[in-house]
């Protein structure tokens, strides 16, 4: 059974740091593109970024919105991939969703709630 | 404003045929394949079909899509109560080299 399951969600000040972190098992994580996939309360889903596997050089892209802010990076050692969130704003208040939008496997998310 | 365009809302009465649009442009539907995500209210989206056409194991064949393009459209048939959800497109974008959302369209079951 694929599970991805986030961690590291909670309430941060305006200018604060927060580190999210999703362990995967059932899949070759390996293997995968990763994605962080975000949706703020009442709202749509919106695409945060994403990290290619070892064989394309473990390369990222980002949304706009989060460049230079956010930074997405992976443990294939232990099948987990992480979301450096920093300079939050509130508009950042969201949950997030650890996934592979292509295949279809996503996690449960966690909520970041960005607020003083 | 989201790059692909969806219809906020649609309904229909159990066991209609009911359509999803989803707009897009030739840097993103017109030259990737679309994915369609169903969010029940609460959690986590599920994919419903990918490679525009293409059905999971498991999600049942009353669900069906179609790419023609820059737009996708995806279809229920024999609509039930439980189909009541958010339905997102996605699409790489290879302009903004990243995935792009639809706003969604909430489905009613009327």
């Amino acid at each position: 059974e694929v599970q991805l399951v986030e961690s590291g969600g909670g309430l941060v000040q305006p200018g604060g740091s927060l580190r999210l972190s999703c362990a995967a098992s059932g899949i070759t994580f390996r293997d995968h593109y990763m994605d962080w996939v975000r949706q703020a309360p009442g709202k749509g889903l919106e695409w945060v970024g994403r990290i290619r596997n070892k064989a394309n050089h473990y390369t990222t892209e980002y949304a706009a919105s989060v460049k230079g802010r956010f930074t997405i990076s992976r443990d294939d050692s232990k099948n987990s991939l992480y979301l450096q969130m920093n300079s939050l704003e509130s508009e950042d208040t969201a949950v997030y969703y650890c996934c592979d939008i292509g295949v279809g496997y996503w996690g449960q998310g966690t909520l970041v709630a960005v607020s003083s | 404003q989201s790059v692909l365009t969806q219809p906020p809302s649609a309904s229909g009465t159990p066991g209609q045929r009911v359509t999803f649009s989803c707009s897009g442009s030739s840097s993103n539907i017109g030259s990737n394949y679309v994915y369609w995500h169903q969010q029940l209210p609460g959690t986590a989206p599920k994919l419903l079909i990918y490679r525009s056409n293409e059905r999971p194991s498991g999600v049942p064949d009353r669900f069906s899509g179609s790419k023609s393009g820059t737009s996708a459209s995806l279809a229920i048939s024999g609509l039930r109560s439980e189909d009541e959800a958010d339905y997102y497109c996605t699409v790489w974008d290879d302009s903004l080299s990243g995935w792009v959302f639809g706003g969604g369209t909430k489905l009613t079951a009327l």
